[in-house]
């Protein structure tokens, strides 16, 4: 299986803070990779699919890049609705895995 | 807007078949890829598996996580649009919330959940 691992696993910001949030994995994935968003008690929303492509009604303060190995998605100026647990997960190979997330909290 | 809908029992006993079914509205089951994840009480989301349901064939393609794969049936119904999930022999590590989704394949995306259904295993 393909290891998704995230970093921070918890990230304390501030409202109007630029984020970033990295994930790695273990194999070449190509393109191959999306961010979710998930709030408690709520199932988790697409916000990025294919490293950069912004999910349909998702604002453009969210965007994902890559540098090398590393996948990043980075949100330029937190909101109040931004508080939330991250997932990046891979669709190069199945099955299908996920980073273990990263909860940005106040 | 495509919505999804999970339903079933919220309580299974150990040994028995969990089954759950996500009907779908706002578009056709048929041309689609359907996928199954779950996510244990404060865990990590885990995918079960998807099927692409041609509509026109009985050659409906279905994966599955191998470490499910045995025990894992996906299925779906165009007369009703919906998409079914068995999971037999069933243990406590088997609870967690199910969400159904639109989206699978090779570089797909999952762009379309369901609220999720929490299903408990337990005597």
């Amino acid at each position: 299986d393909i290891q998704m691992t995230q970093s921070p696993s918890f990230l304390s910001a501030s409202v109007g803070d630029r984020v970033t949030i990295t994930c790695r994995a273990s194999q070449n994935i190509i393109r191959y990779l999306n961010w979710l968003q998930q709030k408690p008690g709520k199932a988790p929303e697409l916000l990025i699919y294919g490293v950069s492509n912004l999910q349909t009604g998702v604002p453009s303060r969210f965007s994902g890049s890559r540098s090398g190995t590393d996948f990043i998605l980075t949100i330029s100026s937190l909101e109040p609705e931004d508080f939330a647990t991250y997932y990046c997960q891979q669709s190069y190979a199945t099955p299908w895995t996920f980073g273990q997330g990263t909860k940005v909290e106040i | 807007q495509v919505l999804l809908q999970e339903s079933g029992p919220g309580l299974v006993e150990p040994s028995e078949t969990l089954s759950l079914m996500c009907t779908v509205s706002g578009a056709s089951i048929a041309s689609n890829y359907w996928t199954w994840f779950r996510q244990p009480p404060g865990g990590r989301l885990e995918w079960i598996g998807y099927i692409y349901y041609s509509g026109g064939t009985n050659h409906n393609p279905t994966i599955f996580n191998p470490s499910l794969e045995s025990r894992v049936t996906i299925s779906a119904d165009t007369s009703k649009n919906h998409v079914s999930l068995k999971l037999t022999s069933v243990t406590t590590a088997d609870t967690a919330v199910y969400y159904c989704t639109r989206g699978g394949g090779f570089g797909g995306y999952p762009d379309f959940w369901g609220q999720g259904t929490l299903v408990a295993v337990s005597s």
